[in-house]
């Protein structure tokens, strides 16, 4: 089945540092990637939404020049973190859809466990 | 207003027993999707099942079934022959259109736990 990959898997850094996530589509190319963050107990909220070769879309409240996102190919999308502070610590989670058009549910990446100090 | 609706934070069912799920949800769109992911505590999201607006038949998928009703706009997950490997949280999400765009909206999920 398709696969997505997201790395890594555990941040864990000082304030202030610009953190990078990567997520990768390894068997399928993805034209839209969405960008999730999760508080512990709680659901998914979806951050922005990852179009290749465009500007992300972001979702109300989430600050662009704070999380910064580039999808510059079909098989790859990045979250960067800037400057974070520890109100950031997190879960983010990427997911990808593929090109065909039709049914296709989400492909999860396992997630990142960002912790800032 | 909310999209999707998880009435149980949750669940408790005995090894071996079915569990049912309960998910409402609320769209003007006459094309949607429904899914159901399981998150163990590891965090990835699996993906379960899913159900199209227009799909007749109720999905099946192995031990997961997804009770659709349309007019009530309810999708619940059903789950035969509990295993302990299901303890995990469950969420129901939709898929709708939005600005040329499909976005995905997730409830608060069901954490469920199997009981030997």
């Amino acid at each position: 089945g398709a696969v997505v990959s997201q790395h890594p898997s555990r941040v864990i850094c000082k304030s202030g540092t610009s953190v990078k996530i990567e997520c990768r589509s390894l068997d399928f190319q993805a034209t839209t990637m969405f960008w999730y963050r999760q508080f512990p107990k709680q659901s998914l909220m979806l951050m922005a939404t990852s179009n290749e070769g465009s500007k992300a879309t972001y979702e109300q409240g989430v600050e662009k020049d704070k999380f910064l996102i580039n999808h510059a190919s079909l098989t790859l999308s990045t979250l960067t973190v800037t400057s974070a502070h520890p109100e950031d610590s997190s879960f983010y989670i990427c997911s990808a859809r593929g090109l065909e058009a039709g049914y296709q549910p989400q492909h999860f990446g396992d997630g990142t466990r960002l912790s800032i100090l | 207003a909310q999209k999707i609706t998880q009435t149980q934070p949750g669940m408790f069912v005995q090894e071996k027993e079915a569990v049912t799920l309960d998910c409402t949800y609320d769209t003007s769109d006459q094309s949607y999707g429904l899914f159901w992911y399981k998150q163990p505590s590891s965090g990835e999201m699996i993906f379960l099942i899913y159900q199209g607006s227009y799909d007749e038949q109720n999905a099946t998928e192995g031990r997961y079934s997804l009770n659709f009703q349309k007019a009530r706009k309810s999708a619940n997950l059903v789950i035969s022959a509990s295993q302990l490997g299901d303890s995990a949280m469950y969420f129901c999400a939709m898929r709708e259109r939005t600005s040329g765009t499909y976005k995905y909206i997730f409830g608060t999920g069901t954490r469920l736990k199997v009981l030997a």
